[in-house]
């Protein structure tokens, strides 16, 4: 069972333009999102999260929207560069002291055109 | 230098071979993890630990054993290798004491293959 999906397993996106990147769970009790990069021959790293509380979170480039109601949270990178590609992991939790377990998608890999 | 090493970085061994991998953080982090990627499924929790005295197993401990050293140090060991186990193995951490205490810091991965 599939708790938190990226439907899109790859996406190409002209340099300069928006890359989105899409993620659903099902869990409702998952109140804390992050978005993770991952480069070929390196670790993920941790690039940007979300508490339930907001529906937006914004830094630099990159702004995560999450919408409750559809259980639905995108990842925005604006204006897309090279460096930018890179396969991108949706994760999700339930916050609370004792709870910190990530749930994982199964991964976008975001390619830019130059 | 890096706050989360993994050794060896790479493996090959064969099958019924054990094998330890090993994680090693500068981090002070209390919490430490050990996932597997395989294509097409994303990062899967294999055993997770709180504290030194604390060792959970996560989705896919079968197979699988820890230890946990030190707050620095926890180790993976594939007792018996099987080829279903060559996946690339990370190891994380994270402190529940910061502002965003769910965030994970993963390692640079081991790439294991098992003949």
């Amino acid at each position: 069972d599939q708790q938190v999906k990226q439907n899109s397993p790859s996406l190409s996106v002209q340099e300069g333009r928006i890359s989105i990147l899409n993620c659903d769970y099902t869990n409702s009790m998952f109140d804390y999102f992050l978005w993770y990069k991952k480069y070929p021959a390196e670790g993920p790293t941790f690039l940007i999260s979300i508490s339930s509380i907001k529906d937006k979170n914004e830094d630099g480039r990159f702004t995560v929207f999450l919408n409750k109601s559809a259980k639905h949270l995108s990842l925005h990178i604006v204006p897309s560069q090279p460096g930018d590609s890179a396969v991108y992991f949706c994760a999700a939790s339930v916050s609370g002291f004792g709870n910190e377990k990530l749930t994982f998608g199964t991964g976008t890999r975001l390619t830019i055109i130059p | 230098d890096a706050d989360v090493t993994q050794t060896p970085r790479n493996r090959i061994t064969k099958t019924g071979k054990r094998i330890m991998l090993e994680c090693s953080q500068t981090k002070g982090h209390d919490r430490m993890y050990w996932y597997r990627q395989d294509p097409g499924l994303g990062l899967r929790l294999i055993y997770y630990s709180f504290d030194v005295k604390d060792i959970n197993k996560g989705e896919i401990s079968d197979g699988y054993s820890v230890s946990r050293q030190a707050q620095a140090k926890f180790s993976l060991s594939l007792e018996s290798a099987i080829p279903n186990q060559t996946a690339l193995y990370f190891c994380a951490t994270s402190d529940p004491r910061q502002a965003t205490g769910d965030t994970q810091y993963f390692g640079p991965g081991t790439r294991l293959t098992v003949l």
